[in-house]
């Protein structure tokens, strides 16, 4: 089975400072792993996945994230924080199989500030 | 091209009554989930479908809850009898395949139950 584990809960960065949320995963086999991210009163949307290849996988609003599996992690960064960027991220992970649902992290809230 | 389609995106009943969520998925797409979500539970997976078929529902609370997709376009999730503590946004995603794929979610329908 897989889990996501997203430590704590909220993030708090100032305007044009670098944005780092922590994702570790537990899998038995290769994962897909995924960042989802969820602005205020909308439903989610993905920001990037690895499914497989190249490591660092670069996503939408200049997000990217590395599959590292000898730390089971797949940390989700920014280089340079924009109010816009404030919003609840999601980490998940599914296995490989024909049938293999999404598993969720508890999702990270994300402020910027001015 | 539409998304998935979620309607009412507002619902506010009285304890005891029956509640009907509904989700249209996008045109095409295999896969159909519905999710939970409270601020003191995070995102729960209640329930998925392939091919209209359920697959897993271990996510339903209990027998209050029931889920039907009687064809590829249309889906439901009903509550009755309805409780204060099954308040929360309820959210239907859609994918093309299980494994790998993104889930493209609706906007939600926020259930309020006096």
């Amino acid at each position: 089975a897989q889990s996501v584990t997203q430590l704590g809960s909220h993030v708090s960065v100032s305007e044009g400072a670098l944005v780092l949320l922590r994702c570790n995963y537990s899998s038995s086999v290769p994962p897909y792993l995924f960042w989802y991210v969820q602005y205020p009163n909308q439903g989610l949307q993905l920001l990037l996945k690895y499914t497989t290849g190249a490591t660092l996988v670069k996503g939408i609003n200049g997000f990217e994230a590395e599959f590292k599996k000898s730390e089971t992690s797949f940390h989700l960064t920014k280089p340079s924080a924009h109010m816009s960027d404030a919003a609840e991220y999601f980490c998940a992970v599914s296995g490989r199989g024909g049938s293999e649902k999404l598993v969720f992290g508890k999702g990270m809230k994300l402020t910027v500030n001015p | 091209d539409a998304g998935v389609i979620q309607s009412p995106r507002h619902e506010v009943t009285e304890m005891g009554q029956e509640v009907t969520l509904r989700c249209k998925p996008i045109s095409g797409h295999n896969s159909l989930f519905w999710y939970r979500q409270t601020m003191m539970r995070g995102l729960e997976l209640l329930i998925y479908f392939n091919n209209n078929v359920p697959i897993d529902d271990s996510g339903m609370p209990e027998d209050r809850f029931s889920a039907k997709m009687p064809n590829a376009s249309f889906s439901t999730l009903k509550i009755q009898p309805s409780e204060p503590r099954d308040s929360a946004v309820y959210f239907c995603a859609s994918t093309l395949r299980l494994a790998g794929d993104t889930q493209y979610f609706g906007p939600g329908t926020r259930l309020t139950v006096l």
